[in-house]
């Protein structure tokens, strides 16, 4: 299977921050990278597919990013809303695999 | 509006059997690969299964494979995923979700809020 490598588990950050959150692939994938935004009791919210493409209604604050295997979400001026936990996921192969999350909370 | 609906989650001994439902409505659901993701307590998402639209190819994490069944019913709308033979480690909330476009595989779109199946003595 495909590993997805994601870093750092957690952050600390403050409103109005720009955090970045990478996440590296095991093998070559493409642009085969999306990434989720999850809440606590929430259903996960899908912000970027296919590397950098914005899903629907999801704020241009986030920005997604390829170079090789190493694939990085942006988050740019942090909201109060944001702080929730973030997963890269490949969807090269049909055994999909999702990174190990990244925590994103309040300094 | 696009909306999945999960069931079926509950308390099961290891070794027990649960079937899980996921309810779809809002969208042509015969013309979308589907998934099961899983969340242990504490822990991140993990991929489970998923099944094409007409049941062409149907895939497994390792972790299940055997003991796991994912099927569909396009005529009623619905998912299900066939749980035996389960293990403590199984324990987890399982959600439903739309792969948003199999060719090229992009992400999952829509997801359910989720259904808890916890495996204890």
């Amino acid at each position: 299977d495909i590993q997805m490598t994601q870093s750092p588990s957690s952050l600390s950050a403050s409103v109005g921050d720009t955090v970045a959150i990478l996440c590296r692939a095991s093998e070559s994938i493409g642009s085969y990278v999306n990434w989720y935004q999850h809440k606590p009791g929430k259903a996960p919210k899908l912000l970027i597919y296919a590397a950098s493409a914005l899903h629907s209604r999801v704020p241009s604050r986030f920005i997604g990013s390829e170079s090789g295997t190493n694939f990085t979400l942006t988050i740019n001026n942090l909201q109060p809303e944001d702080f929730a936990t973030y997963y890269c996921q490949q969807s090269y192969s049909s055994r999909l695999t999702f990174g190990g999350g990244t925590k994103v909370e309040i300094k | 509006e696009v909306l999945l609906e999960e069931s079926g989650g509950g308390l099961v001994k290891p070794g027990g059997s649960l079937r899980l439902s996921c309810a779809a409505s809002g969208f042509t659901f015969s013309s979308y690969t589907m998934n099961w993701v899983r969340q242990a307590p504490g822990k991140g998402l993990e991929w489970v299964s998923s099944i094409t639209s007409y049941s062409s190819f149907i895939h497994y994490a390792d972790s299940v494979r055997g003991r796991f069944t994912i099927s569909r019913d396009n005529a009623k709308n619905s998912l299900y995923l066939q749980i035996n033979s389960l293990r403590v480690e199984d324990t987890a909330v399982y959600y439903c979700a739309r792969l948003f476009s199999s060719s090229p595989p992009l992400g999952l779109d829509y997801w359910g809020l989720g259904t808890l199946v916890t495996v204890a003595s």
